[in-house]
């Protein structure tokens, strides 16, 4: 069975930490996603990376990075975290243009 | 990105047909149209998607009208299973790098009554 994992279901952390959320994929997919879900303002891109080493800005990207060394892994940086970062992270993977987008269970982060 | 326009919430009742319908009157002739829904807690999962023809998987079917400025999600008989956030959500085909990015609009919430 296809699978994306997400190191965390939950998260809980303080202003100013760095954050790091890791994605991995199985199914040897050259694109995944990092996306945020928020009430009210549906899912919303953040980074995604199309090859190894290759990223590129979604449409928030401000106060995020992004860091793919491995073809099954991505990881989505907090530099800095603040409270407004305080959202629901899903990760996402697909293999080519017309597939199937597989996303993870999410991650609930607080920033307290 | 071609927009689209959903009912905000729907309901039906368990073992009958659902009919989810979607508005994208600036669809492009480029444009795939995918459905994602998301169960609670859960990420969103992938439905079905299409071009121009009606298409049917083991999940749902896609109803396509001729025009392209509007399609329907059909759930043959509805379960408890099935009350989610439905997307509908065009992507241009025509983009190759990057192409996979969806944007999510704010969906049908859909509720199952027993």
């Amino acid at each position: 069975d296809v699978k994306v994992t997400q190191s965390s279901r939950y998260l809980v952390k303080r202003t100013g930490e760095k954050v790091f959320l890791e994605c991995v994929q199985d199914m040897d997919h050259e694109n995944m996603f990092w996306y945020r879900q928020d009430p009210g303002l549906g899912l919303r891109l953040i980074y995604f990376s199309y090859d190894v080493k290759m990223k590129e800005k979604g449409d928030i990207p401000e106060g995020y990075s992004v860091s793919r060394e491995k073809k099954e892994r991505f990881s989505l940086i907090l530099e800095s975290a603040s409270t407004n970062q305080t959202s629901m992270y899903l990760c996402a993977s697909v293999l080519g243009v017309d597939d199937e987008q597989f996303f993870g269970p999410g991650t609930r982060l607080t920033v307290l | 990105d071609a927009k689209t326009t959903q009912p905000n919430s729907m309901e039906s009742n368990e073992e009958e047909p659902v009919h989810l319908p979607c508005n994208h009157s600036t669809i492009s002739g480029t444009d795939y149209i995918h459905w994602y829904r998301q169960l609670p807690s859960q990420g969103p999962e992938y439905v079905i998607h299409g071009l121009t023809s009606n298409v049917n998987n083991r999940m749902a079917s896609l109803a396509i009208a001729e025009d392209r400025k509007s399609s329907t999600l059909i759930l043959h008989r509805a379960t408890l299973r099935d009350a989610a956030v439905y997307y509908c959500i065009l992507r241009d085909g025509a983009i190759i790098q990057g192409a996979q990015k969806l944007v999510f609009g704010q969906g049908t919430r859909l509720t199952i009554n027993p």
